[in-house]
């Protein structure tokens, strides 16, 4: 089992619907969370992070934490074609250790 | 600006040719490491490090050196590359203040034939 997984994609939705981007963590002791856009040909830009279990929102982004059940997820809401990108979710366990990145899921918003 | 900085950005060399990338941050960043990204398999952390004279190991050290000299460098350094190394490269830097959220420099994409 990898010890990050994301759904394989790539996901296509329309503009205006919501984007679901869905990450599962193996590691218990996983502590930060944090979820990067990554344009082709570009580096990653760090969208929303999270540490405790629930929701927190920023403009159009929700970031969920479920530690239970070792799941993150990021919700778009109001799709523009501009958030066409791969999407890439980090775990860190602590603050003195590595970072583990999921593969990422390319999203397509289409017009 | 506040930004991570990657030298060179392209390169092509050859089989066992020392080379070095540079990375420099100017944040004042303790956290500072070293990835790379091939296609399918994500970005893979190579090596890290907390603070100067202070490096660990990511999950593909194989083949690589790092040093942290100066808290804002942290070259990477290929003794032999060989072609399994051709790979796009990023550095980042974090804030153990900012909750290590990274910033990553724009990439080196390096070519071993």
């Amino acid at each position: 089992q990898k010890e990050v997984e994301q759904n394989s994609g790539p996901l296509s939705v329309p503009e205006g619907a919501i984007a679901s981007l869905n990450c599962t963590y193996s590691d218990r002791g996983s502590q930060s969370f944090f979820w990067y856009r990554q344009y082709s040909g570009k580096s990653p830009e760090l969208i929303m992070f999270i540490y405790s279990n629930g929701d927190k929102e920023d403009g159009r982004f929700t970031a969920q934490l479920n530690k239970a059940s070792q799941y993150v997820s990021l919700l778009i809401r109001d799709s523009q074609p501009s958030d066409s990108a791969t999407y890439l979710c980090a775990v860190i366990k602590t603050s003195y250790d590595k970072v583990i990145f999921g593969p990422g899921t390319s999203l397509s918003v289409i017009p | 600006e506040a930004q991570v900085t990657q030298n060179p950005r392209y390169l092509i060399t050859v089989t066992g040719k020392k080379l070095t990338v540079t990375c420099s941050q100017n944040m004042n960043h303790e956290y500072m490491s070293w990835y790379r990204q091939d296609p399918g398999l994500g970005l893979r952390q190579i090596y890290y490090s907390m603070n100067v004279e202070v490096t660990d190991k990511g999950d593909v050290p194989e083949g690589y050196k790092v040093s942290r000299k100066e808290k804002r460098n942290f070259p990477l350094i290929l003794e032999s590359p060989s072609p399994n190394q051709t790979s796009l490269y990023f550095c980042a830097s974090s804030s153990a203040d900012s909750s290590y959220e990274q910033y990553f420099g724009p990439g080196t994409r390096l070519t071993v034939t």
